[in-house]
């Protein structure tokens, strides 16, 4: 298995809902991330996950919570979303660099969020 | 901080023909990685081809290759042959090679290359 699996696709949510997005890959990356991306620009990192815990929180808004229960799934909880947070909501991992000749990010294909 | 800069929010190119992408980046550390990522309208990020600054040679995968130049900072991208699936986003992303793990990929703005028959 050579992929990082996001579900849902597509996520429509009001701004009183709560929603989670999922991330999963079983190729033993010990990091794990959370990307947004809005349309024509490039991805802007949220949280980084390294072996299963937060190492990286670029100051991202409390309405977002991330969970990472085990070394293969990654979450991210929504709450109370603005509509400018709409966006194409992307997970990758990675492998220690210092231990893999092969060393690359792999991307899921995305939560295309949208907050009405 | 590092920063890349893509210079060419657009290209274009003809079917068969060779296209190259600019990428420039700025960084006071002398080990790092860069990658090139193609983004489809399918959305997902695909790993086209990385470089380690260490190695002197130019990454090379398939119609894919680099022009590597460490002291000028500059890390193009040519595609050969060039095919109507080749048509995306491209991005130039730069990772420190300090951290052991869990780093965050610096990207570029991205460049939309069109294919055309």
């Amino acid at each position: 298995d050579t992929e990082v699996t996001q579900t849902p696709k597509h996520l429509v949510m009001g701004m009183t809902n709560k929603k989670s997005l999922k991330c999963e890959q079983h190729m033993g990356h010990r990091a794990m991330y959370w990307y947004k991306q809005k349309a024509k620009k490039p991805p802007e990192l949220m949280f980084v996950y390294s072996y299963e815990k937060l190492s990286i929180n670029e100051s991202v808004p409390s309405r977002f919570s991330p969970e990472c229960p085990n070394s293969s799934l990654l979450n991210l909880h929504l709450h109370a979303l603005q509509p400018e947070d709409s966006a194409l909501y992307l997970c990758a991992s990675s492998q220690d660099p210092h231990r893999s000749p092969s060393y690359g990010y792999t991307f899921g294909s995305g939560t295309r969020l949208t907050v009405v | 901080a590092q920063t890349v800069t893509q210079s060419q929010p657009e290209m274009s190119v003809q079917e068969a023909e060779t296209v190259t992408l600019s990428c420039t980046y700025d960084t006071s550390e002398s080990d790092y990685y860069l990658f090139w990522y193609k983004q489809p309208p399918s959305r997902q990020m695909i790993l086209v081809i990385r470089q380690e600054a260490y190695k002197q040679q130019n990454a090379t995968e398939n119609r894919f290759s680099v022009n590597f130049q460490k002291a000028a900072k500059s890390f193009s991208l040519k595609i050969s042959d060039s095919q109507l699936g080749d048509a995306a986003m491209y991005f130039c992303a730069y990772r420190s090679a300090i951290e052991t793990s869990g780093s965050r990929l610096t990207f570029g703005e991205g460049t939309q290359l069109t294919v055309n028959p």
